[in-house]
C-alpha cells in the first residue's frame, strides 16, 4: 500500500535560519507531489507541485524553493526564514482517482 | 469570485442530528469532487469522493453533486462529537498536474 512520510513533525527556527523539510512516498512510482502551507485558521495554500524528477512548478513567489532529487522524494527549502513562513506544511501525492493523500505535516514556528 | 466557496462556520449541531455542509465551485471543467476532514492540528484525510450527479452514500456520510448548479454537499447523519472538525471541499479537474482546488473549509461542532 502507498504511504507518505513527512518529517520533522514540529520545528522551531529563528528568523534568518535555513529550512529543509523532507517528504518521501512509498508504494507508488512517478507520483505527482505537492507542498502546501496552512496558516493558523486558514485554508490550504499550494506552494509547489512536481510531476517528476527535477520538474518543479511554483505557485506562489516567495523565499521558499522545492526540489525533487529522486522519484519519491520531495524537499522544501529556504535559505533564510521569515516570520511569515510560520505555518503547517503539508506534503501530498495524487492518486489515480484524482484525490490527494497528505502526509502528517510539519508545524513550523519561526521566532 | 473564489474558485471554491464554503461557509466557514462554525456550524453547530446537536449530537444525533444531521449536519449539512455545502460547497459551490466556479470551474465547470471539474469532474470529480472530494471531501476531506481535518481535525485541529492534523492533516486532512479523504472521507468521500463523488464523480457523477446524484447521491453517494458511505456509512453515515452522503455526498450530493449537482454539476448544473455547480454545487456539492456532504451530509453527516447521526452526528457524533467525534465528527467535530473542519471539512474541506475539493473539486478536481482530473488527474493532471494541479488537479485539486481546496475550499477554506467549514468548521463543524457537534454538541454532546
Amino acid at each position: 500500500s502507498q504511504t507518505i512520510h513527512q518529517w520533522p513533525a514540529t520545528l522551531v527556527q529563528p528568523v534568518g535560519s535555513p529550512l529543509s523539510l523532507e517528504c518521501t512516498v512509498e508504494g507508488t512510482s512517478n507520483p505527482n507531489l505537492y507542498w502546501y502551507r496552512q496558516a493558523a485558521g486558514r485554508g490550504l495554500q499550494l506552494l509547489f507541485y512536481s510531476v517528476g524528477i527535477g520538474q518543479i512548478s511554483s505557485e506562489v513567489p516567495q523565499n521558499l524553493s522545492a526540489s525533487r532529487p529522486q522519484d519519491r522524494q520531495f524537499i522544501l527549502s529556504s535559505k533564510k526564514l521569515l516570520l511569515s513562513d510560520s505555518g503547517f506544511y503539508l506534503c501530498a501525492w495524487s492518486e489515480e482517482t484524482g484525490g490527494y493523500t497528505f502526509g502528517s505535516g510539519t508545524r513550523l514556528t519561526v521566532v | 469570485q473564489k474558485e471554491v466557496e464554503q461557509n466557514s462556520g462554525p456550524l453547530s449541531v446537536p449530537e444525533g442530528a444531521i449536519a449539512s455542509l455545502n460547497c459551490t465551485y466556479s470551474d465547470r471543467v471539474s469532474q470529480s469532487f472530494f471531501w476531506y476532514r481535518q481535525y485541529s492540528g492534523k492533516s486532512p484525510e479523504l472521507i468521500m469522493s463523488i464523480y457523477s450527479n446524484g447521491d453517494k452514500e458511505d456509512g453515515r456520510f452522503t455526498a450530493q453533486l449537482n454539476k448544473a448548479s455547480q454545487y456539492v454537499s456532504l451530509l453527516i447523519r447521526d452526528s457524533q462529537p467525534s465528527d467535530s472538525a473542519t471539512y474541506l471541499c475539493a473539486p478536481s479537474r482530473g488527474t493532471g498536474r494541479r488537479a485539486l482546488t481546496f475550499g477554506s473549509g467549514t468548521r463543524l461542532q457537534v454538541q454532546p
